[in-house]
């Protein structure tokens, strides 16, 4: 049973514009979550986290929200920009361990 | 710099052969952790290892062991064991414990492709 799902496999949109990019859990014990971006044949990059006592964080053009009560986390990108295309990953942090999802492909079109 | 190092960045490996993909870190963190990706797919929990001379085992550590003698270092034996090893690996470390000490962000490497000729 995948305990955390990113939904979309793919995801376009055009330079300047949102990306949003979606995750869900079925562990209401998680105690932080995260986004990494991965570019091919590389290692993932930290991103963004959110604790799951907190519902928003923000960092630059990235903010993250977290819906505890609907098992839902979302990473807007405003603007979005063509060298933010990449693969992103959210991942589930509990007890020492994180679980990933199987990563969302975002394609930033100019 | 400091960073996360992984070699072989590719490796070729005949079936039942054993090989042993290595992790250093200069990072001073104190845990460390093997991952597995297949294409379209997540990443998925080998090993992992919170101090020296510890560790525990992931989601799918059937076929693999790993060893912590030194803070720096935490290699991964892929054996024979092993089914379906053809993969993308990747070693990360953290600070602490993930969600034990801090948000848990972990540090990767850049990967090692194991094909099984």
């Amino acid at each position: 049973d995948q305990q955390v799902k990113q939904n979309s496999p793919s995801l376009s949109v055009q330079e300047g514009r949102i990306s949003i990019l979606n995750c869900d859990y079925t562990n209401s014990m998680f105690d932080y979550f995260l986004w990494y971006k991965k570019y091919p044949a590389e290692g993932p990059t930290f991103l963004i986290s959110i604790s799951s006592i907190k519902d928003k964080n923000e960092d630059g053009r990235f903010t993250v929200f977290l819906n505890k009560s609907a098992k839902h986390l979302s990473l807007h990108i405003v603007p979005s920009q063509p060298g933010d295309s990449a693969v992103y990953f959210c991942a589930a942090v509990n007890a020492g361990k994180s679980t990933f999802g199987d990563g969302t492909t975002l394609t930033v079109k100019p | 710099d400091g960073g996360i190092t992984q070699s072989p960045k590719y490796l070729f490996r005949k079936e039942g052969q054993n090989v042993t993909l290595s992790c250093e870190q200069n990072l001073n963190h104190d845990a460390m952790y093997w991952y597995r990706q297949d294409p379209g797919q997540g990443l998925r929990l080998i090993y992992y290892s919170q101090i020296v001379n510890d560790f525990q085992k992931g989601d799918i550590a059937e076929g693999y062991s790993v060893s912590r003698e030194k803070k720096e270092s935490f290699p991964l034996t892929v054996t024979s064991a092993q089914k379906n090893p053809t993969a993308f690996y990747l070693c990360a470390s953290s600070i602490g414990l993930a969600g034990v000490s801090g948000t848990g962000e972990l540090f990767f490497g850049e990967g090692s492709r194991l094909t099984v000729l």
